[in-house]
């Protein structure tokens, strides 16, 4: 089966960057979509499709995805932005979603 | 408003059968797929199927195949899972959630609350 892996923990000083990666086989070739999730809340879509922002997700969240990597880019990262990230691609081979391992983003 | 609303929290025993369910309003429910993913305490999330209404195709992903049940009423626009003899290790949370797009899998751009489920002796 299609695995994503994510790195655990991502730490940054408010107002860097913050990149998180998320590696699968050629995951270039796939559509690649990202969620955020805060502590006892459901989970937020912030990019989908590679790069796109849904209505209401500040130009701050962007993505890239190319190779065997996508990453989820947080510019100038606030205190409010420190919570657990998933991607997400749907497997084609296998007619099935599947969700990166998540990274929690802690804002120093 | 297009939103999810989920069925509240349960407390079951081992063994217990259990259905909860998904409310879909302000959208076609009918054109729509319909996931379900689990989230364990302190763990990631976990796609464990996918349902459309339409017709009730329903797909699920090898670690759940056989361990839940997917289903739909398109009459009142409600989605549902349900176990048939609970363990203690279905003890989660359970999300459905909608993709952007009509009839195709894509992001999830609509979550509902969330149920959680208990199952302790």
């Amino acid at each position: 089966s299609y695995v994503l892996t994510q790195p655990p923990s991502v730490s940054v000083a408010p107002g860097q960057t913050a990149r998180i990666t998320c590696g699968g086989n050629n995951i270039g070739s796939k559509s690649v979509h990202w969620y955020q999730q805060k502590p006892g809340q459901a989970p937020v879509l912030v990019v989908y499709d590679d790069g796109d922002r849904p209505s209401g997700i500040p130009e701050r969240f962007s993505g890239s995805n190319s190779g065997n990597t996508a990453t989820l880019t947080i510019s100038r990262v606030e205190a409010g932005d420190e919570a657990d990230y998933y991607c997400q691609v749907w497997d084609s081979s296998s007619d099935h979603y599947v969700f990166g391992t998540g990274t929690k983003v802690t804002v120093l | 408003e297009v939103q999810l609303v989920q069925s509240g929290a349960e407390v079951k025993k081992p063994g217990e059968s259990l259905k909860i369910s998904c409310k879909g309003s302000g959208y076609s429910f009918t054109n729509y797929w319909i996931g379900w993913v689990r989230q364990m305490p302190g763990k990631g999330l976990e796609w464990m199927g996918i349902i459309y209404p339409g017709d009730s195709d329903t797909r699920y992903s090898p670690s759940f195949q056989g361990q839940v049940t997917i289903s739909a009423d398109k009459s009142i626009n409600t989605a549902y899972l349900q176990w048939s003899s609970l363990k203690a290790s279905d003890t989660a949370m359970y999300y459905c959630a909608r993709p952007k797009d009509s009839s195709s899998w894509g992001a999830f751009d609509i979550w509902g609350q969330g149920t959680m489920v208990t199952v302790s002796s």
